[in-house]
């Protein structure tokens, strides 16, 4: 069972234009929701997190907009950049368990 | 300050063969992490270590276990290799066990199984 749904499985953007990456999740208890971010022959980094109390939480061109009632969130990459051609995956966890559950990933391009 | 390292970078092997990898944890941090990736599936949880307990396990067959030593430093196991096994494994490491401890990832080993 998979508990955290994440599309697209893949992406591709023109340079300038807006990347949006949807998840959405089963477990109602969970309470954190990070992003990480994955370069080749990298390890997935932490990109930005949010936690249920807020709706949207922006860092520089990175936001992650949050929906309680749908279940859902989802990243939006503004002005994306050649250099943010990625992987990115998103993850949840709570209820009792700090382990994050990770989405399967979206690979992203973004074409200059 | 390091990061966490991982070693072997690359590793092949052949199938019923097992295969033993490591991780450093950055320097200070407790809890260690591994995870499997692959391009279907995504990251799959195996197990955590807290100070030289496992605290967490995931879904995986007994085949895969994990030790941590007093300094911290982590070993995966995987015995009687199978082909399945091929993929990434990374392995992360927190300060302390906690939702809002941020996780620190190696850049993996690498598993091809023949």
């Amino acid at each position: 069972q998979q508990q955290v749904k994440q599309s697209p499985q893949s992406l591709i953007v023109q340079k300038g234009g807006i990347s949006i990456i949807n998840c959405a999740y089963e477990n109602t208890a969970f309470d954190y929701f990070p992003w990480y971010q994955q370069f080749p022959g990298k390890g997935p980094a932490l990109l930005i997190a949010i936690r249920p109390d807020v709706s949207e939480k922006k860092e520089g061109r990175f936001t992650i907009s949050f929906n309680k009632s749908a279940k859902q969130f989802s990243l939006h990459i503004m002005d994306s950049q050649p250099g943010d051609s990625a992987t990115y995956f998103c993850a949840a966890s709570g209820g009792g368990s700090y382990i994050p559950t990770f989405g399967r990933g979206t690979s992203l391009i973004v074409h200059p | 300050k390091a990061g966490v390292t991982q070693t072997p970078r690359y590793l092949i092997k052949t199938r019923g063969q097992q295969v033993t990898l490591s991780c450093s944890p950055i320097s200070g941090h407790r809890s260690v992490s591994w995870y499997q990736q692959t391009p279907g599936q995504g990251l799959q949880f195996l197990f955590e270590y807290f100070s030289e307990t496992q605290r967490n396990k995931g879904n995986f067959p007994g085949r895969f276990s994990g030790r941590q030593f007093s300094n911290s430093r982590s070993e995966m196991n995987v015995s009687t290799l199978e082909l399945g096994d091929s993929a990434l494994y990374l392995c992360a490491s927190q300060k302390d066990a906690g939702a809002n401890e941020k996780l620190f990832f190696g850049s993996g080993t690498q598993l091809s199984v023949l």
